[in-house]
């Protein structure tokens, strides 16, 4: 079945470091890719979004590349704030858009 | 805010008891999801209903059900509550039903069983 790997938190930053999440895939076909991310007592919001093999999600400074050949979708953002704070889900999309999620990675940045 | 709109936005109940919470999709957005968030489950996909019929079920216990409306609302009623349920659950929609759709979450409704 589909599964959605992410690396385990919290990743702590200072603000204006570097940031990368790990996420890995396990599908058959070719599934959509997604972030998601949670604020702090806040819904799930979407990040960005990848639909085929080498294309580039960005949204407010954040980026993934969909990497068929390596199975990855890694999150990463050149320069991150305080409120760039939360919890990040990658997911994968397939079949009847139904989502399977990884289990979150919290981002603490600290001023 | 994502268009996506859920109530109640925080219920306590007792086990045992019976809840409905309730999910206006986006404008327009045909299937309406389920997710339960809880700490140590993580995100689970609970059913998908695609303009008014079931599409898919997930984890969602037989003590769970839900469904979509005529006008596209849906309902998720939990019954014979136990303390395990408290989680927050959350409504999702998107245009379709196919791959690569963007699903849309609402805000959660939290509930605490006591």
């Amino acid at each position: 079945g589909n599964s959605v790997t992410q690396m385990e938190g919290p990743v702590t930053l200072s603000e204006e470091a570097f940031l990368t999440i790990n996420c890995t895939y396990t599908a058959t076909g070719y599934p959509s890719l997604f972030w998601y991310v949670q604020y702090p007592g806040e819904g799930l919001q979407l990040l960005l979004k990848a639909t085929k093999a080498d294309d580039k999600g960005s949204n407010k400074g954040f980026e993934a590349t969909y990497r068929k050949e390596t199975t990855s979708f890694h999150l990463e953002k050149g320069s991150v704030q305080v409120s760039d704070s939360a919890v990040y889900f990658c997911a994968l999309g397939s079949g009847y858009s139904t989502l399977t999620f990884g289990k979150g990675t919290m981002l603490l940045v600290s001023p | 805010d994502s268009g996506v709109t859920q109530t109640p936005k925080h219920l306590i109940t007792a086990t045992g008891q019976r809840v409905t919470l309730r999910c206006s999709p986006r404008s327009g957005d045909l299937s309406v999801y389920w997710y339960q968030q809880s700490l140590d489950q993580g995100l689970q996909f609970l059913i998908h209903y695609y303009n008014g019929e079931e599409r898919a079920k997930g984890n969602i216990l037989e003590r769970f059900s839900a469904q979509q409306f005529p006008d596209l609302h849906s309902e998720l009623n939990l019954s014979s509550l136990e303390l395990g349920d408290s989680a927050l659950y959350f409504c999702a929609s998107s245009p379709g039903a196919g791959e690569g759709n963007t699903i849309y979450f609402g805000e959660g409704s939290w509930l605490t069983v006591v």
